[in-house]
């Protein structure tokens, strides 16, 4: 079954770089994903896409603040130098034939 | 620019039904996969239903199979969700998301309109 497990929250301080995980499930480790962001009240915005060799392709508009990377079945996404606006929810997501799956979503909170 | 507007969200009883909309613009309506996509109060988002550029693929989650029907109009670039027996579980808001061309995650979003269920 294809699952994605991500941790419920992250904090870091103004100004500092934090990490989010998104771990496939066994089996899927070659799978690409998608992070997405969700402020507070608003509809999500696309971050971009995650391939499992690291390579990625950000949205429109997306800062090099954001990045990713990948591990085997992890996936990554950092986020550097925190703004407060980066202050929202952060969804994976990945497909297969005929389904889309998200994670639970990573709260991230700047001190 | 791509923007995505969705309507038709309210309140229904549950057993009623409700048609969503989504109204496309600035892209090629007629050319991508299109999604929805919901979210219940506090939780998480919920992969819906897709549907293809032509409408010849059509899936669902689990959870809607045999309740909710996907359909699109390219001459009107909109999409549409029809909910049938809605249950008290159906209440969220509802997303509109465009599939990034010849890929299937999304990289376009709506602003979302609410649908709840409740007696």
């Amino acid at each position: 079954q294809l699952v994605l497990t991500q941790s419920p929250s992250a904090s870091a301080s103004l100004g500092a770089s934090v990490k989010l995980t998104c771990t496939l499930s066994s089996g899927h480790s070659s799978y690409a994903i998608a992070w997405h962001q969700q402020q507070p009240e608003k509809g999500p915005r696309y971050l971009m896409k995650l391939n499992s060799d690291g390579s990625h392709s950000k949205g429109d508009g997306i800062p090099d603040r954001f990045s990713g990377s990948s591990s085997g079945a992890e996936r990554y996404l950092t986020i550097s130098s925190l703004q407060s606006e980066d202050e929202a929810d952060y969804y994976c997501q990945t497909w297969g034939t005929g389904i889309h799956v998200f994670g639970t979503g990573t709260k991230v909170t700047v001190l | 620019e791509v923007q995505l507007v969705e309507s038709g969200g309210g309140l229904v009883k549950p057993g009623g039904s409700l048609r969503l909309s989504c109204a496309a613009s600035g892209f090629t309506f007629s050319s991508y996969s299109m999604n929805w996509v919901r979210q219940a109060p506090g939780k998480g988002l919920e992969w819906v239903s897709s549907i293809s550029s032509s409408s010849s693929y059509i899936y669902y989650a689990d959870s809607v199979k045999g309740r909710f029907t996907i359909s699109r109009d390219n001459a009107k670039n909109s999409l549409y969700l029809q909910m049938n027996s809605l249950r008290a579980e159906d209440t969220a808001v509802y997303y509109c998301a465009r599939n990034r061309l010849q890929h299937n995650y999304f990289d376009y979003w709506g602003q979302g309109t609410l649908v709840t269920v409740s007696s």
